[in-house]
């Protein structure tokens, strides 16, 4: 099946910028997104992005896409201690009809 | 919209029991997802639904393992008879359509299996 792969962990500290990467094998993806969980809680979506793009802002987030790589980035701008939490990527596309495949999501730290 | 709704929160049953997890989308949402999560395999997909019609259900692990979708606003995951090796965060998502995967997720029920 496809695959998508992420570190860990990171850690950083407040008031630094935060770049979790993620790769993925799907060459028919067509939307890729970000997922922020917090301790007990489900998965909130922060962000998504149309494969057709290679970036998009929102607020301190910036998402990065490299197609011809098939990475995907999301930078975090002066990361809060709020932030922390686990972070997954995750990827659809038609040939899966539409279901998402998630990353094993990066547990972010935010240190005072 | 109060969102996707799981109900029980927590769930701690004896091995061999029936354990039914609940699941209320979003109204309007006609895709529903139940995933598994932890921490030695991360989110499976399990199975999901479009307008309320199982469509893929080869992440349900075993027969134990069963999901119903009766109608659009109420769908159920069923283990029977549960194990030990069941305990895990199960997770309902669902999307407006079947074309837009903007997935919401529903707070989680945290099963545990003694």
């Amino acid at each position: 099946g496809e695959d998508v792969e992420q570190s860990l962990f990171l850690s950083v500290r407040e008031g630094d910028s935060s770049v979790i990467n993620c790769t993925y094998t799907d060459s028919s993806s067509t939307y890729l997104y970000w997922y922020k969980q917090e301790p007990g809680a489900g998965l909130q979506l922060l962000t998504y992005i149309f494969s057709n793009m290679d970036m998009k802002q929102d607020q301190r987030l910036t998402v990065l896409l490299n197609k011809k790589d098939k990475h995907l980035s999301l930078r975090i701008a002066d990361t809060q201690t709020g932030d922390s939490a686990i972070y997954f990527c995750a990827e659809t596309s038609t040939d899966a009809g539409n279901m998402l495949t998630f990353g094993g999501g990066t547990r972010l730290m935010v240190k005072p | 919209d109060a969102g996707v709704i799981q109900s029980p929160r927590h769930e701690v049953t004896e091995m061999g029991q029936e354990v039914t997890l609940r699941c209320k989308p979003i109204s309007g949402h006609n895709s529903l997802f139940w995933y598994r999560q932890t921490m030695m395999r991360g989110l499976e997909l399990l199975i999901y639904f479009n307008n309320n019609v199982p469509i893929d259900d080869s992440g349900m692990p075993e027969d134990r393992f069963s999901a119903k979708m009766p109608n659009a606003s109420f769908s159920t995951l069923k283990i029977q008879p549960s194990e030990p090796r069941d305990s895990a965060v199960y997770f309902c998502a669902s999307t407006p359509s079947a074309l837009n995967t903007e997935a919401f997720f529903g707070q989680g029920t945290r099963l545990t299996v003694v």
